[in-house]
C-alpha cells in the first residue's frame, strides 16, 4: 500500500533535549512536508522540500532542521532552541508543488516535560 | 496579510444538512481546498476549487466565490461519522498552503 509513515505516533522528551521525527514516503512524490498543529490554531508550516537535497523554510523554522537526502525520507530534527516544542507534528507529501492536494502522514504527537 | 477565516464550532443533527463557510485572503490564488480531520488524527482530503462555482462530491459539495473571497462546504445526509474538524486551506501564489484553525462540527442524534 502507498503512503507516508510516521513514527513514532507518541513521544517524550525531556526539556533540552534534541528529538528526530521520521517521516517516509512511498508515493514516488516529489514535495514533502513538515506542519506543526496546535490546539485552536491553523496548520503552520515548519520546513518544506520540492526535491532531493533542497528544502525551504516555512513561516516557523526556529528551533528546527531537516535534511532530504532520499526522495523517500524528510526527518525532522526538534532542537532545544525551540522553546515551545509540544505539538502534533504532521508531514505531508505531493506531486510536483503546484495545484496538487497534500497526503498527510498520521502524525507525531511530541510532549517535552 | 494572508488570513483564512472560519467559524470554531458547529453542531448539526443527524440527517440534516450543514453549511461551513470559510473566508480567505491570500497574496495570488491558486485554489481553495477542504480537509476532514478526525481528533488525533491527519487530514484527508476533500475538495478543490479553482473556478467559481459548485463541486459535487456525493454527500459533500464545496463552493466557490473568487470575487467575494468566499467558500463553503456543504454536507449532506450527516451521519455521526461525519464529527470532525473541516479545514479550509488557500493555496497563494507561491503554491503553498495558508490554513484556516478548522471548524469543530458536531453531529447530534
Amino acid at each position: 500500500d502507498g503512503g507516508i509513515t510516521q513514527s513514532p505516533k507518541y513521544l517524550f522528551r525531556k526539556e533540552g533535549q534534541n528529538v528526530t521525527l521520521s517521516c517516509e514516503q512511498n508515493l514516488n512524490h516529489d514535495a514533502m512536508y513538515w506542519y506543526r498543529q496546535d490546539p485552536g490554531q491553523g496548520l503552520r508550516l515548519i520546513y518544506y522540500s520540492q526535491i532531493v537535497n533542497d528544502f525551504q523554510k516555512g513561516d516557523i523554522a526556529e528551533g528546527y532542521s531537516v535534511s532530504r537526502e532520499k526522495k523517500e525520507s524528510f526527518p525532522l530534527t526538534v532542537t532545544s532552541a525551540q522553546k515551545n516544542p509540544t505539538a502534533f507534528y504532521l508531514c505531508a507529501s505531493s506531486p510536483p508543488i503546484d495545484m496538487n492536494e497534500q497526503f498527510f502522514g498520521p502524525g507525531t504527537r511530541l510532549t517535552v516535560l | 496579510g494572508q488570513n483564512i477565516d472560519q467559524p470554531t464550532e458547529m453542531t448539526a443533527t443527524e440527517g440534516a444538512i450543514v453549511q461551513i463557510n470559510c473566508t480567505y485572503q491570500t497574496s495570488g490564488f491558486n485554489g481553495l481546498f477542504w480537509y476532514q480531520q478526525h481528533a488525533g488524527e491527519a487530514p484527508t482530503f476533500l475538495s478543490y476549487n479553482v473556478l467559481d462555482g459548485l463541486e459535487e462530491k456525493g454527500r459533500f459539495s464545496s463552493f466557490l466565490s473568487r470575487s467575494k473571497g468566499y467558500s463553503y462546504l456543504l454536507l449532506k445526509e450527516l451521519q455521526m461519522k461525519d464529527s470532525a474538524s473541516y479545514l479550509c486551506a488557500g493555496m497563494d501564489s507561491n503554491y503553498q498552503l495558508i490554513w484556516g484553525a478548522g471548524t469543530k462540527l458536531i453531529i447530534k442524534p
